[in-house]
């Protein structure tokens, strides 16, 4: 089973509006961090926000947010506002640990998002 | 400050051959890691690095390798490529390792090295 699933393949959003990319994640770890990254064309990838498993409110970093659903194992990525520069790929990704140590981050297939004037 | 700085940032080779790849981490940057990007298998975490120690690697052949220098920068090495090798390799630095569950030591990526294996 994957581990991360983001079901939309693609998207396209007006300017100016919001948009939710959906992950859910599948876990049997008590303790784990999710995160979102965007890639652009030029292929690097951006830190965009942190979600752990035990926090409480849903993480925010200026026009995004994260919409943690615990017990659906879901962190869904909320951006308002839109603008043409967020058309990028975006990424879902956990980490886990095994043994005290993290692992890797796993990630998901990504959303590629595209903005219109 | 520089970011992450992945060297070279396009290469071309022929299966067999043997490649090796750089990464000059964010200055105090200590941690360092490697991921695979193709289509079809998407982003792949290949194995971290710190204090000259691997600590961690994913579940790739033993033809992937790498290595971290005293000074935090790090090289990866694939021998005997294949052509389903070829892939866009990121490297990321963070200034520790990461905990489990802590947004401590986000990964800083680099824009990676594509690799062409014809």
């Amino acid at each position: 089973a994957q581990k991360i699933t983001q079901t939309q393949p693609g998207m396209f959003v007006q300017e100016k509006e919001a948009v939710t990319l959906d992950c859910t994640y599948d876990t049997s770890d008590q303790s784990y961090g999710l995160f979102w990254y965007k890639q652009p064309s030029s292929g690097e990838m951006i830190f965009l926000i942190y979600q752990g498993s035990y926090d409480e409110q849903n993480a925010t970093e200026g026009r995004y947010s994260l919409n943690f659903q615990k017990a659906r194992k879901s962190a869904n990525l909320v951006i308002s506002a839109s603008q043409l520069g967020d058309s990028a790929m975006y990424f879902c990704a956990m980490r886990e640990g095994t043994g005290g140590g993290a692992d890797g981050l796993t990630f998901g297939k990504g959303t590629h998002l595209i903005i219109q004037p | 400050k520089a970011g992450v700085t992945q060297t070279p940032r396009y290469l071309i080779k022929t299966r067999g051959q043997q490649v090796t790849l750089s990464c000059s981490p964010i200055s105090g940057h200590r941690s360092v890691s490697w991921y695979q990007q193709t289509p079809g298998q998407g982003l792949q975490f290949l194995f971290e690095y710190f204090s000259e120690t691997q600590r961690n690697k994913g579940n790739f052949p033993g033809r992937f390798s790498g290595r971290q220098f005293s000074n935090s920068r790090s090289e990866m090495n694939v021998s005997t490529l294949e052509l389903g090798d070829s892939a866009l390799y990121l490297c990321a630095s963070s200034p520790e390792p990461a905990g489990v569950n802590s947004g401590a030591n986000v990964l800083t990526f680099g824009a990676g090295s594509r690799l062409t294996v014809l």
